[in-house]
């Protein structure tokens, strides 16, 4: 019964490629989030959407995109991955102000 | 702009009493969150304040004072399952109304 879940965990790939994490939750929360972090542990908001509409957009490359195709669901597919995409990336999702996080996604770029 | 500083780490040892302080500077002020992540794992919620005072939840509690940008984190009874980096967060007002601004985090080492 997992709240809130991603796949892959473990993401290992070469700079150039294209890849998609993807984000479940099964709490009924209307928000969810993307978030980057980085090997430092700061943690960078990305992307949020409510009710599969996007509301808050960080200054984030556009080779980043995320896509909500309903409310339990938002995908971030990232193209021409570069060395500095290596970091954990957490999904989010909330109804109000307690945020909940899925187990992160380690991608790596060589 | 938006700026919210906390010590980088700490060391405390079991049994004992730690408090983690964070003071913060925004454009707008719609609650303070303390969250809680052990190495490799997710952020877990530990706390909410938006009015001045004390929550206590426990053994940890938290403080706020508004006016000071200012809150802390206490927690009692230090177990070595305690270990972990603790996130001050803060939450703008409207327009930013459900965007957290992340502190770096305290790195808590609690020490037998």
């Amino acid at each position: 019964d997992t709240a809130v879940s991603q796949t892959p965990k473990y993401l290992v790939t070469q700079m150039g490629n294209d890849k998609s994490i993807k984000c479940e939750q099964n709490l009924g929360h209307d928000t969810m989030y993307w978030y980057k972090q980085d090997s430092k542990k700061f943690l960078k908001i990305m992307f949020s959407y409510n009710n599969k509409e996007l509301i808050i957009n960080e200054t984030v490359p556009n080779r980043f995109s995320p896509k909500s195709p309903d409310k339990a669901h938002l995908n971030l597919h990232i193209n021409s991955l570069e060395l500095g995409d290596s970091a954990v990336y957490f999904c989010a999702s909330s109804t109000g102000y307690e945020q909940y996080f899925g187990p992160g996604t380690r991608l790596t770029v060589t | 702009g938006q700026n919210i500083d906390q010590p980088t780490e700490m060391t405390a040892t079991e049994g004992a009493i730690v408090q983690i302080n964070c003071t913060y500077q925004t454009s707008g002020f719609n609650g303070l969150f303390w969250y809680q992540q052990h190495a490799g794992e997710a952020p877990t919620f530990l706390s909410y304040n938006v009015l001045d005072g004390l929550e206590e939840k426990g053994r940890f509690s938290s403080f706020l004072s508004r006016s000071k940008g200012y809150s802390y984190l206490l927690l009692k009874e230090l177990q070595m399952k305690d270990s972990a980096s603790y996130l001050c967060a803060t939450r703008g007002n409207a327009g930013n109304n459900r965007k957290l601004i992340w502190g770096l985090g305290t790195s808590l080492a609690v020490n037998p």
